[in-house]
């Protein structure tokens, strides 16, 4: 069965110190691997898609990268409104659908 | 702003009632997806049309059930209503209905079933 595995469940953070989250992922034949953020009680915002090991994507002081089991998103020098849920999710198989399997999401708080 | 757009945003209601959500993806999209996000179980994938047909089935319950129309906007009606149903439906939509696009969600739909 295709699972996606967030860590850590939560991440605190002073404004301006740098980490990590980790997506791992057991798919059959992964597609795409997604990035979300996720504001409460908002929809999910697109980030970055990856689709191959080694493959990387930046955007402002996010930068995500892709191997064969996981994908990790670094965030440098985060700021308060940095603040937030992030979501991996991934396509896989060889079935025409676009369906997501989300993980549980990383919630992050950075303090000023 | 994702350019999807959904209403009701909030929905309270009895159960064993009937409601119907709806959805309009964005300008261009052929791709509808509708998700169900409860504390416990995260975002759940429930099902998929593209371009008017049904493309994929998620977990979806048999009390549940959706349409996209010639206009491409999308209807998910839940039937039967119980405590447990209370979430937030999202729907997204894409370009195609393959892999590899990415999806744009809507603000949602907070269902509570009392």
């Amino acid at each position: 069965e295709d699972q996606v595995t967030q860590s850590p469940e939560a991440l605190r953070l002073q404004e301006g110190e740098s980490s990590s989250l980790n997506c791992s992922y057991t798919v059959s034949g992964l597609r795409g691997l997604f990035w979300y953020r996720q504001d409460p009680g908002k929809g999910p915002e697109f980030l970055f898609t990856l689709y191959s090991a080694g493959e990387e994507k930046e955007k402002e002081r996010l930068k995500a990268t892709l191997t064969k089991k996981e994908s990790f998103l670094h965030i440098t020098a985060p700021k308060p409104e940095d603040s937030a849920t992030y979501l991996c999710a991934v396509q896989a198989g060889s079935g025409n659908t676009g369906k997501l399997i989300f993980g549980q999401g990383t919630t992050l708080q950075v303090k000023p | 702003d994702s350019g999807v757009t959904q209403t009701p945003k909030h929905l309270i209601t009895a159960t064993g009632q009937r409601v119907t959500l709806r959805c309009s993806p964005r300008s261009g999209d052929l791709s509808v997806y509708w998700y169900q996000q409860s504390l416990d179980q995260g975002l759940q994938f429930l099902i998929q049309y593209y371009n008017g047909e049904e493309r994929a089935k998620g977990n979806i319950l048999e009390r549940f059930s959706a349409q996209q129309f010639p206009d491409l906007h999308s209807e998910l009606n839940l039937s039967s209503l119980e405590l447990g149903d209370s979430a937030l439906y999202f729907c997204a939509s894409s370009v195609s209905g393959q892999v590899n696009y990415e999806q744009y969600f809507g603000p949602g739909t907070r269902l509570t079933v009392t």
